[in-house]
């Protein structure tokens, strides 16, 4: 089955700590994201890549890192500038960033103390 | 720019009554319109969409939803839910001038017997 494998579904770090979410894709998709969602304010931005080799930062990229030298994987960085990391992270792809629907994993909650 | 409100975090309603979760949109040109499903400690699933056409669209799982240009509206309905579409539910629009899908903050369905 075609999909998209976020790991692990629970994450915890210690302050202080880069840690790296990862996101794999089987789908061919040629456009990924990543969503960062807490509790009242829905689902925003962080990053997103249209192409390999190629991302731009969305609403809130402030404090995360990702890379895109493969079409199907898409890992995202939490460093330790992000100020309040503690949420649930969101991966999607889709065929193209156009009105195509976005294809979400499962998540990964990640909590930092 | 664009934006999503969904007035009511929470809706409660009674197993096989009918509901309505409200959503609105404001943007300056054409949009595609966009209802996800979360159920809980997942990732969301597309419901439905509208990108042109008939103005009532027919979902998965016996939503559907109408696009109402002159309201800027895209409100979700069931006929009669079940216990089973516990969720929460999220209306996104996206610009056809530019690339990004916006959520809304959800709404959390609540069915009880």
């Amino acid at each position: 089955d075609g999909g998209i494998t976020q790991s692990p579904k629970y994450l915890f770090r210690k302050e202080g700590q880069n840690v790296t979410l990862s996101c794999e894709q089987n789908l061919n998709h040629d456009a990924m994201y990543w969503y960062r969602q807490d509790p009242g304010q829905g689902l925003r931005l962080i990053y997103y890549s249209q192409i390999v080799n190629d991302f731009q930062k969305g609403d809130i990229a402030e404090g995360y890192s990702v890379s895109r030298e493969k079409k199907e994987s898409f890992p995202l960085t939490v460093t330790s500038a992000q100020k309040n990391p503690t949420a649930f992270y969101l991966c999607a792809s889709s065929m193209g960033i156009n009105n195509s629907p976005l294809h979400f994993g499962n998540g990964t909650r990640l909590t930092v103390t | 720019a664009q934006s999503v409100t969904q007035l009511d975090s929470q809706v409660p309603v009674f197993e096989e009554a009918p509901v309505e979760l409200r959503c609105n949109y404001s943007s300056s040109v054409s949009v595609y319109l966009f209802w996800y499903v979360q159920y809980p400690n997942q990732g969301l699933q597309l419901l439905l969409k509208y990108l042109s056409g008939s103005t009532l669209v027919k979902g998965i799982n016996g939503f559907e939803a109408e696009f109402n240009k002159s309201q800027t509206s895209f409100h979700l309905r069931k006929p009669s839910v079940h216990i089973s579409d516990t969720a929460e539910y999220f209306c996104a629009v996206l610009n056809t001038g530019f690339q990004k899908l916006v959520f809304g903050t959800g709404t959390r369905l609540l069915v009880s017997p």
